[in-house]
C-alpha cells in the first residue's frame, strides 16, 4: 500500500529564515510526486509534480528535491505570505490518477 | 481561480434534508473526482469519474450519491447525513484518470456543516 509520511506537522519560522519540510513515502512505482498548498478554507493550489529521483524544481522562493525515499520542499527566505498547509501526494503505478495518496500536510506559519 | 468551480460554498443541512453539491470545471478535462477533507487527516478520495463513467467508489456510503451528465460537471448528490460526515468536499479534475503523472487540479471547496 502506498504510504506518505509528511514532517514536521507545524512549522513556524520568522521572515526571512530559511528552512525544509519533508515528506517520506513508500510506493510500488513511482509515478509522480505532487505537491500542494493550501490556504485555511480553500482548495489546495498545485505547485509542483516531480517524476524521478533527482528531480528538482523551483517556483520564486519554493524548491522541490526528490531523492529515492523522500521529496523536500526547501523555502528560502519565507515572507508572511507562504504561511498555509503544504500537503505531498504521491501516486505509485498501480493506478492512474486517482490513486494519488495525500500525507497529512504541514501548517506553516511565517511571523514578520 | 483554478479552473474548477465549486457551489455552493458553505451548507448547512439537517440529518433528514437533501442537498446537492455542484462542481463545473473549465480546463477541457476527462476525469473529475470528489474527496473529502477532515479536520487533522488526509484528503481522502470519494468518487472518480473517466469520461463520464463511475470508476472508483472508495466505499463511500449510499448517502452520498454522485452525477456526472458530462466531462464538465460534477454533483454530489446528500441524503440523510450524520453529523460526522461535516467537512470541506473538494471536487477536482484532470486530463485524464489513467495515464499517470496527470496533475489534478482542485476547487476551493464546499464547506457541509450536518446539525
Amino acid at each position: 500500500e502506498d504510504q506518505v509520511t509528511q514532517s514536521p506537522e507545524a512549522l513556524r519560522l520568522q521572515e526571512g529564515e530559511s528552512s525544509s519540510l519533508n515528506c517520506s513515502y513508500t510506493v510500488s512505482g513511482l509515478r509522480g510526486l505532487f505537491w500542494y498548498r493550501q490556504d485555511p478554507g480553500k482548495g489546495p493550489e498545485f505547485l509542483f509534480t516531480l517524476y524521478s529521483a533527482g528531480e528538482e524544481k523551483e517556483k520564486e522562493r519554493l524548491k522541490a528535491t526528490l531523492t529515492k525515499k523522500e521529496i523536500f520542499l526547501h523555502i528560502t527566505a519565507p515572507k508572511p505570505e507562504d504561511s498555509a498547509t503544504y500537503l505531498c501526494a504521491v501516486q505509485g503505478a498501480q493506478g492512474g490518477s486517482e490513486k494519488l495518496v495525500f500525507g497529512k500536510g504541514t501548517k506553516l506559519t511565517v511571523n514578520p | 481561480e483554478t479552473g474548477v468551480t465549486q457551489t455552493p460554498r458553505h451548507l448547512v443541512m439537517g440529518m433528514t434534508n437533501k442537498k446537492s453539491l455542484k462542481c463545473e470545471q473549465h480546463l477541457g478535462h476527462n476525469a473529475m473526482y470528489w474527496y473529502k477533507q477532515s479536520a487533522k487527516k488526509p484528503l481522502e478520495l470519494m468518487f472518480v469519474y473517466n469520461f463520464k463513467e463511475q470508476t472508483e467508489n472508495n466505499s463511500v456510503p449510499s448517502r452520498f450519491s454522485p452525477e456526472c451528465p458530462n466531462s464538465s460537471h460534477l454533483f454530489l448528490h446528500l441524503h440523510t447525513l450524520q453529523p460526522e460526515d461535516s467537512a470541506l468536499y473538494l471536487c477536482a479534475s484532470s486530463q485524464d484518470g489513467w495515464t499517470g503523472g496527470n496533475t489534478i487540479y482542485f476547487g476551493e471547496g464546499s464547506w457541509l456543516t450536518v446539525v
